[in-house]
């Protein structure tokens, strides 16, 4: 079955702008999390979503944000741009089987965000 | 607060000793605890997680983990390295009394030489 895809897979903007970056998880899936990776501050959660419910979230400004849709796409936004948020933003979608005892999560490939 | 630690940057093991990958934790509540693996332009994937029962928990490639409560760590293990597992190893804690928010460590980077 298809993975983890999210789009766009580069993006630069410009400091005071805003971006959408999308994530389509695997079929199935209905828990999607986003995380964010740099060199300075390592993985960072960012937020996490199940069935289009926000169930956690990371210690960021209220700059960033992001939804999740009736077919478990994601999509998160940044406004208001600035340098550090030059970034890979990774996508993961997770299944839990509570029967099974058995948890999968997939990450997609990311979005490198370059601000200048 | 919660938080993780991987006290080591880089890990040197030669190809077919056993491999220990360490990670130590501390949360208010009982964790959820996860290892991750980064290849080079593979990216980010999930090896195992722990939430209870067995402290023995088995994942993807071989590897294996340790929970051990009274020391607050949980190592990663593997009982033949391959060179094929050199790569960049995270440990996560997610504790269900702090709102479940997911921490991971620094990270360690394990080279496994022929």
């Amino acid at each position: 079955k298809a993975g983890v895809t999210q789009t766009p897979r580069y993006l630069i903007k410009t400091r005071g702008q805003q971006v959408t970056l999308s994530c389509s998880p695997i079929s199935g899936h209905r828990s999607v999390s986003w995380y964010q990776q740099t060199p300075g501050q390592g993985l960072q959660f960012l937020f996490e979503y199940f069935s289009e419910t926000q169930r956690n979230k990371g210690n960021f400004p209220g700059r960033f944000s992001g939804r999740q849709f009736s077919n478990s796409r994601s999509e998160m936004n940044v406004s208001t741009l600035e340098l550090g948020d030059s970034a890979l933003y990774l996508c993961a979608s997770s299944v839990q089987s509570t029967g099974l005892g058995t948890y999968e999560q997939y990450f997609g490939p990311g979005t490198r965000l370059t601000v200048t | 607060a919660q938080s993780v630690a991987q006290p080591e940057d880089q890990v040197n093991v030669a190809e077919g000793n056993p491999l220990t990958v360490k990670c130590t934790y501390s949360v208010s509540g009982n964790p959820y605890l996860f290892w991750y693996v980064q290849y080079p332009n593979r990216g980010l994937q999930f090896l195992l997680k722990y939430i209870t029962g067995d402290n023995l928990v088995k994942g993807s490639y071989g590897f294996e983990a340790e929970f051990n409560k009274s020391q607050t760590s949980f190592h990663l293990k593997k009982p033949s390295a391959l060179v094929s597992d050199s790569a960049l190893y995270f440990c996560a804690v997610r504790d269900p009394a702090g709102g479940f928010k997911t921490i991971f460590g620094a990270g360690t980077r394990l080279f496994v030489k022929a």
